[in-house]
């Protein structure tokens, strides 16, 4: 059992470029969402999906384009890289059974945007 | 809307003292669930305690104990004679009920234990 895995772990982008931060989970969890951490923000809810075929915006969701055509994917593309969306990315699944369990965090991903 | 502060952005103790982190919530919902994740330096989240709204009875694990007061809307969080690798950013967070994939974090205390 891997977990949460994302991919890749660091990732240096110029200014308009475009890339997509991978998210693979193997646990058949349900929900999958997508945070950032910014230094004294705590961690912000970008996008969701609660299901193949379904995902939904968070807090901050701009600049920031999901999908989900399997329950064990949930990648992150971010369509033209500006300075602002320099963070850390953390994936996160979660059963729907519980209704309120734990989210299992991946171990995120370093963005900088030069 | 749901908040969750953490008043405390950085704590600095000696090793074998006793530490309490704040967490103060806000939201509208009567069904409601509670959680603190630990960040060490590595940066990865680790999962400590998950608290439902319904139940406020305090928990304890360990050298770590939670206080949940729904009269206060705190969730506080005691870590008992501290350790150097109890070093880390310690996050609090609130979810509606069956809604854990929308989580509200605080933005966090520091938590330097010095030897």
């Amino acid at each position: 059992n891997a977990g949460v895995t994302q991919t890749p772990k660091f990732q240096v982008l110029k200014t308009g470029q475009s890339m997509t931060l991978q998210c693979a989970q193997d646990m058949n969890h349900e929900y999958m969402s997508w945070y950032r951490q910014d230094p004294g923000m705590g961690l912000r809810l970008i996008h969701y999906s609660v299901g193949a075929g379904i995902t939904d915006q968070g807090e901050v969701p701009n600049g920031y384009n999901v999908s989900r055509s399997t329950t064990e994917d949930f990648p992150l593309r971010l369509l033209s890289a500006a300075p602002s969306q320099t963070s850390v990315y953390f994936c996160a699944s979660t059963q729907r059974r519980s209704g309120s369990g734990e989210q299992y965090f991946g171990p995120g991903t370093r963005l900088t945007v030069t | 809307a749901q908040k969750v502060t953490q008043a405390q952005t950085e704590i600095s103790v000696v090793e074998k003292e006793d530490v309490t982190l704040d967490c103060v919530y806000e939201t509208r919902d009567t069904t409601y669930y509670l959680f603190w994740y630990k960040q060490p330096p590595s940066g990865e989240l680790v999962f400590l305690i998950r608290r439902n709204s319904f139940d406020e009875q305090n928990e304890i694990s360990g050298r770590y104990s939670w206080n949940f007061q729904k009269s206060t809307s705190s969730f506080n969080f005691t870590i008992t004679a501290s350790q150097v690798v109890d070093s880390a950013v310690y996050f609090c967070a609130l979810s509606e009920a069956g809604s854990n994939y929308k989580l509200t974090f605080g933005k966090g205390t520091l938590l330097t234990v010095n030897p």
